[in-house]
């Protein structure tokens, strides 16, 4: 079955410390997203990329970094600058159209918690 | 730019009740409209999905349509059930753009 996935469902890290969030697609999508979710709000986009190897800042970018060095994959590292990184991590990929993108998939979700 | 505003939350009903969660939209040019669902602990599965004026997308009892004169693209379904208990995301791709902008998310539920 093709899909998006995402571990661990369940991340627990000390302050301080850097952690990587995976996402992997084998829906052969060109684009790939990862959106942050704080409980009772919508989603913030924080990466996108279109392309391997080329990825653009979204609208929370500050204390995080991202890789596209797969077509499949596109990891999510949250830095120990990142000053509030508690939070539910969704990742989304979508095809590209001729002029544009079609309706974004999403992965299960990771939940971080900052103990 | 382009922006999504959905009505707020929460909203509970109660089984077979007539559900109405508006979505109106700012775009510029031709978007494509979506409505995503997303139940506790889980990602987001798009529900339907509209991309021209006047289209009616529909999916498990739920419908929508794009409605350019007004900028709208209210969800509705005649009978809710307990399942639909979820969080509702309305979401716009402009026709040029690879950005999806999101709703705020109404949530819904829906008690026997």
């Amino acid at each position: 079955d093709g899909g998006i996935t995402q571990s661990p469902k369940y991340l627990f890290r000390k302050e301080g410390q850097n952690v990587t969030l995976s996402c992997e697609q084998n829906l052969n999508h060109d684009a790939m997203y990862w959106y942050r979710q704080d409980p009772g709000q919508g989603l913030r986009l924080i990466y996108y990329s279109q392309i391997v190897n080329d990825f653009q800042k979204g609208d929370i970018a500050e204390g995080y970094s991202v890789s596209r060095e797969k077509k499949e994959s596109f990891p999510l590292t949250v830095t120990s600058a990142q000053k509030n990184p508690t939070a539910f991590y969704l990742c989304a990929s979508s095809r590209r159209t001729a002029s544009s993108y079609n309706e974004q998939f999403f992965g299960p979700g990771t939940r971080l918690t900052v103990l | 730019g382009n922006s999504v505003t959905q009505m707020e939350g929460p909203v509970t009903l109660s089984e077979e009740a007539f559900l109405t969660i508006n979505c109106t939209y700012t775009a510029t040019g031709y978007p494509s409209l979506f409505w995503y669902v997303q139940y506790p602990g889980e990602g987001l599965q798009l529900l339907l999905k509209a991309t021209k004026a006047d289209d009616k997308g529909s999916n498990k009892g739920f419908e929508a349509t794009y409605r350019k004169e007004t900028t709208s693209f209210h969800l509705e379904k005649g009978s809710v059930q307990v399942s639909d208990s979820a969080v509702y995301f309305c979401a716009l791709l402009p026709n040029t753009g690879n950005q999806f902008y999101f709703g705020t998310g109404t949530s819904l539920t829906v008690i026997p």
